[in-house]
C-alpha cells in the first residue's frame, strides 16, 4: 500500500540559510499535517490543509510557510534558520474527520 | 488550546507483565484519543484509537479504556514482549464538523522498556 513520502530525509543547512521540505500525502488523502518533534520531545502541531486550502495553524513560526499543490502535495518553507529548528519534521495525511493519521518517514533537519 | 498530560514518563517492566500508561486532556470537545508507537528516529505510528462515543476498545495485548466524565484515558499492554519496547504517546483531537481538521494534541510520551 502506497505510504506518505517525503523528501529529502537528511538535511543540513547552515543558521540564516533556507530550507524546503516536501510531502506527498497517501492518493485520495483530504487533509495533511505538518509536524515537528525536537529531540526527546513530543510532536508539535505546525500547520494543516484540507483540500489544498489551509485549515488550521499551530505553533509555527513566522519565518515559516507551507502550501498544497493542485497535485496535493505540500511544501515545508523555512527561511532565516535557527539552532532550535534542528529537528525530525513529519508530516501526516488522512481521510476525513476524525480518523487516522498517517505519517511519513521525516526529514531530519540539522542547522549548524 | 488542548492540553494532554501523559504518566508516567519511564516504565520498565519484565516481559510477559502489563504494562499500563495514563494520559488527561483539558479539552472536553476532543473526540479522538490516538496511541502511537514511536521507535527511535521512525515515524509515530498508530496501534489503537478511541473515539468519544466508546468506552473501551481491545485488539489482541492492547487495550485502550476512556473515561469523558474524568478525562482520562488509558493504554494497556497485556503479556509484554522485548519488541513492545519504544516510547509511546498519546494524543488527542477535535473533530467540530468543518471548523477544525484533527490536528493531534501529543502527551509528553512513555519510554517503555521490556526486559526480557
Amino acid at each position: 500500500a502506497a505510504g506518505v513520502i517525503q523528501s529529502p530525509r537528511h538535511l543540513i543547512k547552515e543558521k540564516r540559510e533556507t530550507a524546503t521540505l516536501k510531502c506527498y500525502p497517501i492518493p485520495r488523502h483530504d487533509t495533511v499535517y505538518w509536524y515537528q518533534q525536537g529531540p526527546g520531545q513530543d510532536p508539535q502541531f505546525l500547520i494543516s490543509f484540507y483540500e489544498k486550502m489551509q485549515s488550521d495553524k499551530g505553533s509555527i513560526p513566522d519565518r515559516f510557510s507551507a502550501q498544497q499543490f493542485s497535485d496535493y502535495h505540500s511544501e515545508l518553507n523555512m527561511s532565516s534558520l535557527e539552532l532550535g529548528d534542528s529537528a525530525l519534521y513529519f508530516c501526516a495525511s488522512s481521510l476525513g474527520q476524525p480518523n487516522e493519521q498517517f505519517f511519513g518517514p521525516g526529514t531530519r533537519l540539522t542547522v549548524l | 488550546g488542548e492540553n494532554v498530560e501523559q504518566h508516567p514518563s519511564t516504565l520498565s517492566v519484565q516481559e510477559g507483565d502489563s504494562a499500563v500508561i495514563k494520559c488527561t486532556y483539558s479539552d472536553s470537545a476532543s473526540n479522538y484519543f490516538p496511541w502511537y508507537k514511536q521507535e527511535l528516529g521512525k515515524r509515530p505510528q498508530l496501534i489503537i484509537d478511541i473515539r468519544s462515543n466508546v468506552g473501551e476498545k481491545k485488539d489482541q495485548r492492547i487495550a485502550v479504556t476512556l473515561n469523558k466524565t474524568a478525562k482520562h484515558f488509558s493504554l494497556h499492554i497485556t503479556e509484554t514482549q522485548p519488541e513492545d519496547s519504544a516510547v509511546y504517546f498519546c494524543a488527542a483531537s477535535i473533530y467540530a464538523g468543518g471548523t477544525s481538521y484533527g490536528k493531534l494534541t501529543f502527551g509528553q510520551g512513555t519510554i517503555l522498556t521490556v526486559h526480557p
